[in-house]
Parts: structure tokens; C-alpha cells; sequence
């Protein structure tokens, strides 16, 4: 079945360094991938997203590149602030009615 | 445009105790789900909605009831409200998959109901 797998956190980061978070993913059929993102206390927003191989999802710094040889969408960002402090979930979904989350990498970024 | 809400924002319960979530969206969506978070264990779906008047269970639908009988609303109930229910608990929508082909595109999330269970 369809599945994502993400890197497992806590992740702590001094502002301004470079962040990745790697996420691969299983499914049967030709998925559509995205990041979310989770603010304390919030709901789930998204962040970005891409639906076909090679595609370039970004938004607010932030990029990942839909990778289908290799089935990942791993995130990134040049330059991370406090204010990315969060949790940052990898999600898909495929011909059915369902997204399908990974577990989530919170992100402490110290000043 | 409110996009999804969800009432209420925080509940406590007893154990047996039952109660109603609501969740609303604005936006015309054919599908709405409900998830649960829990730490360490991500977001769990528990029961979904493809349309008014149509329900379908999720990954851990034990427990919990749901109506769809209006298109922008759906409902979550527990009858009898145990600790292992103690939870975050999040509405979400989307369009219908059949817009996209086949694949559903961003799902939308209301801001969340924190339930504790005594």
C-alpha cells in the first residue's frame, strides 16, 4: 500500500543554516507529494506541493524536487530563521480518496 | 472565506461522557476527513466523506461515529468517551479527486479541537 517515510526528528538548527528533511515515499500508482507545515498550537498548512516527476514544489524559501527514480520529495531551505521553528509533515496522495502522512520533524531553530 | 472550523477548541470529558464535534468548511469541497494527532504517531485518519449523505472508515475508526448530512459540515461523535481518546483531533477538506485526475489536491485543515478524557 501507499506509504510515507520521513526523517525522524527532533531536528535543531542555529539560524541561518541549511535544512533538510528527507522524505520517500511508496505508492502504486503516479502520487502527488507535498509538505505541510504545523505551527505550534495550529492546524496543518500547506507549504508546498508537486504532482509529477521533476517538478519543483517551493514556497517561502523553502524547495523540494519530486524525485520518482529515486521515490523521494526531500525538503530544503538555504537559510532557516527562528520563525521556521515547527513541525513539517511529507504527505501524498494517489488514485484513491486518502492522503498519506508521515510522522512529522519538528524543527528548533536557535538564534 | 472562514475555510474550515472546527467547535470546539477544547473539551474535557469523563470517561463515558459522549459529545459532538463540528466541523465546517466554505469551500465547496466534496471530501472532509477526521484525524487524529498524537504525539510521536503523526496524523491517523479516522473516518473520511467523498460526499453528502456518504461516510467510509479510516485507519482507527473504533470508537467514533460520523455524519455527513449536509455537504459543508461533518460530524465526529464519541458515544462513550474513553482515555485512549485524549487527543488532538483535526477536520480537513478537499476537492473531489476527480477534479485532478483521481488525485486528490490540497487537503485544507481547520485549527483543531484539543479533547482530554478524565
Amino acid at each position: 500500500g501507499d506509504s510515507v517515510t520521513q526523517m525522524e526528528g527532533p531536528v535543531t538548527l542555529s539560524e541561518e543554516a541549511f535544512l533538510t528533511i528527507n522524505c520517500t515515499y511508496t505508492a502504486t500508482g503516479y502520487p502527488s507529494l507535498f509538505w505541510y507545515v504545523q505551527y505550534p498550537g495550529e492546524g496543518l498548512q500547506l507549504l508546498l506541493k508537486a504532482t509529477k516527476a521533476d517538478d519543483k514544489g517551493s514556497n517561502k524559501g523553502f524547495e523540494a524536487t519530486y524525485r520518482k527514480e529515486t521515490t523521494s520529495f526531500h525538503l530544503e531551505k538555504g537559510s532557516v530563521q527562528v520563525s521556521d521553528s515547527a513541525v513539517y509533515f511529507c504527505a501524498l496522495s494517489d488514485t484513491g480518496n486518502q492522503f498519506y502522512f508521515g510522522t512529522g520533524t519538528s524543527l528548533t531553530v536557535i538564534p | 472565506n472562514a475555510g474550515v472550523t472546527q467547535t470546539p477548541k477544547f473539551r474535557v470529558l469523563k470517561t463515558g461522557q459522549s459529545m459532538t464535534l463540528l466541523c465546517a468548511q466554505d469551500m465547496n469541497h466534496e471530501y472532509m476527513y477526521w484525524y487524529r494527532q498524537d504525539p510521536g504517531m503523526g496524523l491517523r485518519l479516522i473516518h473520511y466523506s467523498v460526499g453528502e449523505g456518504t461516510t467510509a472508515k479510516g485507519e482507527v475508526p473504533d470508537g467514533y461515529n460520523v455524519s455527513r448530512l449536509k455537504k459543508q459540515n461533518f460530524l465526529l461523535g464519541l458515544e462513550s468517551a474513553a482515555p485512549s481518546q485524549t487527543s488532538v483531533y483535526f477536520c480537513a477538506s478537499s476537492y473531489s479527486g476527480k477534479l485532478t485526475g483521481l488525485r486528490i489536491d490540497t487537503q485544507y485543515f481547520g485549527p483543531g479541537t484539543r479533547l482530554t478524557v478524565l
